[in-house]
Protein backbone atom coordinates (compact mmCIF):
# COMPACT_ATOMS: atom_id res chain seq x y z
CA UNK A 1 0.00 0.00 0.00
CA UNK A 2 0.92 3.43 -0.40
CA UNK A 3 1.85 5.37 2.56
CA UNK A 4 4.40 8.47 3.02
CA UNK A 5 6.37 8.82 6.79
CA UNK A 6 7.36 11.65 8.46
CA UNK A 7 9.46 10.48 11.10
CA UNK A 8 10.10 13.33 13.65
CA UNK A 9 6.89 15.18 14.96
CA UNK A 10 9.12 18.14 15.74
CA UNK A 11 12.25 19.67 14.45
CA UNK A 12 13.78 22.81 16.87
CA UNK A 13 16.53 24.92 14.55
CA UNK A 14 17.98 28.11 15.49
CA UNK A 15 17.54 31.29 12.86
CA UNK A 16 20.15 31.06 10.68
CA UNK A 17 20.89 27.36 10.23
CA UNK A 18 19.87 25.07 7.99
CA UNK A 19 17.13 23.21 8.67
CA UNK A 20 15.86 19.68 7.07
CA UNK A 21 12.35 17.85 7.44
CA UNK A 22 12.19 14.54 7.32
CA UNK A 23 10.24 12.41 4.38
CA UNK A 24 10.04 8.75 3.20
CA UNK A 25 7.58 7.11 0.68
CA UNK A 26 6.45 3.51 0.34
CA UNK A 27 4.86 3.60 -3.83
CA UNK A 28 5.73 1.14 -6.13
CA UNK A 29 7.49 3.05 -9.14
CA UNK A 30 8.34 6.60 -10.11
CA UNK A 31 5.65 8.41 -7.59
CA UNK A 32 5.03 12.41 -7.77
CA UNK A 33 6.18 14.23 -4.31
CA UNK A 34 4.52 17.70 -2.99
CA UNK A 35 5.29 19.21 -0.16
CA UNK A 36 2.93 21.70 1.77
CA UNK A 37 2.88 24.17 4.67
CA UNK A 38 0.16 24.81 7.07
CA UNK A 39 0.46 28.30 9.35
CA UNK A 40 -1.91 28.23 12.31
CA UNK A 41 -5.51 28.11 11.79
CA UNK A 42 -4.68 28.38 8.01
CA UNK A 43 -5.11 26.49 4.81
CA UNK A 44 -2.17 24.10 3.35
CA UNK A 45 -0.19 26.62 1.01
CA UNK A 46 1.92 24.97 -1.88
CA UNK A 47 5.54 24.65 -1.55
CA UNK A 48 6.81 22.58 -4.06
CA UNK A 49 7.00 18.68 -6.19
CA UNK A 50 8.79 16.74 -8.17
CA UNK A 51 7.38 14.99 -11.10
CA UNK A 52 10.36 13.93 -13.36
CA UNK A 53 14.13 15.34 -14.28
CA UNK A 54 16.50 16.99 -11.80
CA UNK A 55 16.15 15.38 -7.98
CA UNK A 56 16.72 18.66 -6.38
CA UNK A 57 13.80 20.83 -6.53
CA UNK A 58 13.50 24.56 -6.16
CA UNK A 59 10.32 25.79 -4.74
CA UNK A 60 8.60 28.95 -2.33
CA UNK A 61 10.29 31.09 0.16
CA UNK A 62 13.41 29.19 0.10
CA UNK A 63 12.83 26.20 0.29
CA UNK A 64 14.20 22.71 -2.13
CA UNK A 65 13.59 19.55 -1.73
CA UNK A 66 15.93 16.16 -2.94
CA UNK A 67 14.30 13.03 -4.42
CA UNK A 68 16.40 9.94 -3.34
CA UNK A 69 15.14 7.28 -4.91
CA UNK A 70 17.53 4.99 -3.71
CA UNK A 71 16.24 5.70 0.19
CA UNK A 72 12.87 6.69 -1.22
CA UNK A 73 13.28 9.99 0.25
CA UNK A 74 12.07 13.55 -0.37
CA UNK A 75 13.76 15.58 2.12
CA UNK A 76 12.70 18.97 2.78
CA UNK A 77 15.56 21.71 3.02
CA UNK A 78 16.22 25.35 3.86
CA UNK A 79 19.98 27.40 3.58
CA UNK A 80 19.28 29.41 6.50
CA UNK A 81 16.25 29.37 8.36
CA UNK A 82 13.57 32.31 9.23
CA UNK A 83 11.40 32.54 12.33
CA UNK A 84 9.16 32.85 10.06
CA UNK A 85 9.47 29.11 8.99
CA UNK A 86 7.77 27.86 12.11
CA UNK A 87 4.82 25.85 11.00
CA UNK A 88 3.80 22.12 10.22
CA UNK A 89 5.20 20.72 7.37
CA UNK A 90 3.22 17.83 5.05
CA UNK A 91 4.86 15.62 2.59
CA UNK A 92 2.26 14.07 0.44
CA UNK A 93 2.40 11.36 -2.65
CA UNK A 94 0.47 10.41 -5.72
CA UNK A 95 0.97 7.16 -7.52
CA UNK A 96 1.34 7.90 -11.30
CA UNK A 97 -0.25 4.60 -12.21
CA UNK A 98 -3.41 4.99 -10.44
CA UNK A 99 -6.60 6.46 -11.96
CA UNK A 100 -7.46 7.76 -8.46
CA UNK A 101 -5.42 11.32 -8.21
CA UNK A 102 -6.02 11.46 -4.27
CA UNK A 103 -2.68 12.22 -2.53
CA UNK A 104 -1.36 10.22 0.49
CA UNK A 105 0.01 12.22 3.09
CA UNK A 106 2.32 12.24 6.44
CA UNK A 107 1.33 13.37 9.63
CA UNK A 108 3.30 16.37 9.58
CA UNK A 109 6.31 17.97 11.03
CA UNK A 110 5.96 20.94 13.44
CA UNK A 111 8.81 22.62 12.24
CA UNK A 112 10.13 25.39 15.78
CA UNK A 113 12.73 27.79 14.84
CA UNK A 114 14.15 30.03 17.60
CA UNK A 115 15.48 33.53 18.02
CA UNK B 1 -6.00 36.18 -8.33
CA UNK B 2 -8.92 35.06 -5.87
CA UNK B 3 -7.73 31.24 -3.95
CA UNK B 4 -10.23 28.76 -2.71
CA UNK B 5 -12.53 30.02 -0.38
CA UNK B 6 -14.50 28.14 2.06
CA UNK B 7 -17.59 29.11 4.75
CA UNK B 8 -18.50 29.46 7.03
CA UNK B 9 -15.14 29.33 8.65
CA UNK B 10 -16.24 27.75 11.53
CA UNK B 11 -19.36 25.74 12.22
CA UNK B 12 -20.85 24.22 15.58
CA UNK B 13 -23.88 22.21 15.61
CA UNK B 14 -25.60 19.79 18.16
CA UNK B 15 -25.12 15.95 17.51
CA UNK B 16 -28.07 15.14 14.91
CA UNK B 17 -28.10 17.88 13.27
CA UNK B 18 -27.38 18.73 9.19
CA UNK B 19 -24.92 20.66 7.86
CA UNK B 20 -23.73 22.05 4.25
CA UNK B 21 -20.23 23.14 3.83
CA UNK B 22 -18.99 25.00 0.77
CA UNK B 23 -16.57 25.22 -1.20
CA UNK B 24 -15.47 27.61 -3.80
CA UNK B 25 -13.11 27.06 -5.98
CA UNK B 26 -10.44 28.92 -8.27
CA UNK B 27 -11.82 30.48 -11.48
CA UNK B 28 -11.17 28.17 -14.32
CA UNK B 29 -10.11 24.76 -12.08
CA UNK B 30 -11.62 21.56 -13.14
CA UNK B 31 -10.84 18.86 -10.34
CA UNK B 32 -12.10 19.98 -6.90
CA UNK B 33 -11.17 17.82 -3.47
CA UNK B 34 -12.48 17.49 -0.42
CA UNK B 35 -10.64 16.49 2.59
CA UNK B 36 -10.62 16.20 6.25
CA UNK B 37 -8.25 17.22 9.02
CA UNK B 38 -8.06 15.86 12.73
CA UNK B 39 -5.57 17.51 14.78
CA UNK B 40 -2.28 16.32 14.78
CA UNK B 41 -2.85 14.25 11.54
CA UNK B 42 -2.86 14.73 7.63
CA UNK B 43 -5.44 15.37 5.54
CA UNK B 44 -7.68 12.67 4.97
CA UNK B 45 -8.89 12.20 1.30
CA UNK B 46 -13.06 12.36 0.75
CA UNK B 47 -14.14 12.58 -2.58
CA UNK B 48 -12.98 14.48 -5.60
CA UNK B 49 -15.02 15.80 -8.37
CA UNK B 50 -13.77 16.14 -12.08
CA UNK B 51 -16.49 18.89 -13.83
CA UNK B 52 -19.66 18.22 -12.04
CA UNK B 53 -19.35 14.62 -11.68
CA UNK B 54 -17.82 12.46 -8.09
CA UNK B 55 -15.08 10.87 -10.20
CA UNK B 56 -13.88 9.05 -6.86
CA UNK B 57 -15.81 9.17 -3.34
CA UNK B 58 -14.57 6.76 -1.85
CA UNK B 59 -12.61 8.08 0.64
CA UNK B 60 -16.45 8.90 1.59
CA UNK B 61 -17.26 7.85 5.77
CA UNK B 62 -19.97 6.47 5.27
CA UNK B 63 -23.54 7.56 3.66
CA UNK B 64 -24.30 10.46 6.01
CA UNK B 65 -21.66 12.27 4.23
CA UNK B 66 -22.57 13.20 0.41
CA UNK B 67 -21.37 16.23 -1.78
CA UNK B 68 -22.48 18.07 -5.00
CA UNK B 69 -20.82 19.84 -7.56
CA UNK B 70 -23.88 21.05 -9.58
CA UNK B 71 -22.54 23.58 -12.28
CA UNK B 72 -18.65 22.28 -11.96
CA UNK B 73 -17.77 25.00 -10.13
CA UNK B 74 -18.93 25.45 -6.42
CA UNK B 75 -19.06 22.28 -4.01
CA UNK B 76 -21.32 21.84 -0.91
CA UNK B 77 -20.31 18.97 1.40
CA UNK B 78 -23.82 18.26 3.49
CA UNK B 79 -23.22 15.78 6.32
CA UNK B 80 -26.36 13.88 7.51
CA UNK B 81 -27.02 13.67 11.72
CA UNK B 82 -23.65 14.70 12.67
CA UNK B 83 -22.07 12.61 15.24
CA UNK B 84 -19.12 13.78 17.87
CA UNK B 85 -16.97 12.29 15.31
CA UNK B 86 -17.38 13.94 12.58
CA UNK B 87 -15.44 17.08 14.29
CA UNK B 88 -12.72 18.20 12.28
CA UNK B 89 -11.48 20.91 9.75
CA UNK B 90 -12.92 20.25 6.46
CA UNK B 91 -10.38 21.14 3.44
CA UNK B 92 -11.27 21.66 0.14
CA UNK B 93 -8.88 22.09 -2.52
CA UNK B 94 -9.22 22.64 -6.73
CA UNK B 95 -6.41 21.88 -9.46
CA UNK B 96 -6.65 23.14 -13.12
CA UNK B 97 -6.35 20.30 -14.43
CA UNK B 98 -7.13 16.41 -13.65
CA UNK B 99 -3.39 15.11 -14.29
CA UNK B 100 -1.61 13.42 -11.68
CA UNK B 101 1.01 16.42 -11.83
CA UNK B 102 -1.29 19.02 -11.33
CA UNK B 103 -0.90 20.90 -7.95
CA UNK B 104 -3.91 21.17 -5.76
CA UNK B 105 -4.52 24.49 -4.12
CA UNK B 106 -6.05 24.59 -0.79
CA UNK B 107 -8.90 26.58 1.22
CA UNK B 108 -8.87 27.95 4.84
CA UNK B 109 -10.40 24.83 5.67
CA UNK B 110 -14.05 24.77 7.45
CA UNK B 111 -13.61 24.04 11.39
CA UNK B 112 -16.52 21.70 12.62
CA UNK B 113 -17.35 21.66 15.93
CA UNK B 114 -20.26 18.60 16.81
CA UNK B 115 -21.35 19.12 20.10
Amino acid sequence: AQSVAQPEDQVNVAEGNPLTVKCTYSVSGNPYLFWYVQYPNRGLQFLLKYITGDNLVKGSYGFEAEFNKSQTSFHLKKPSALVSDSALYFCAVRDPRRSNYQLIWGAGTKLIIKP
Amino acid sequence: GAGVSQTPSNKVTEKGKYVELRCDPISGHTALYWYRQSLGQGPEFLIYFQGTGAADDSGLPNDRFFAVRPEGSVSTLKIQRTERGDSAVYLCASSLGQGPTDTQYFGPGTRLTVL
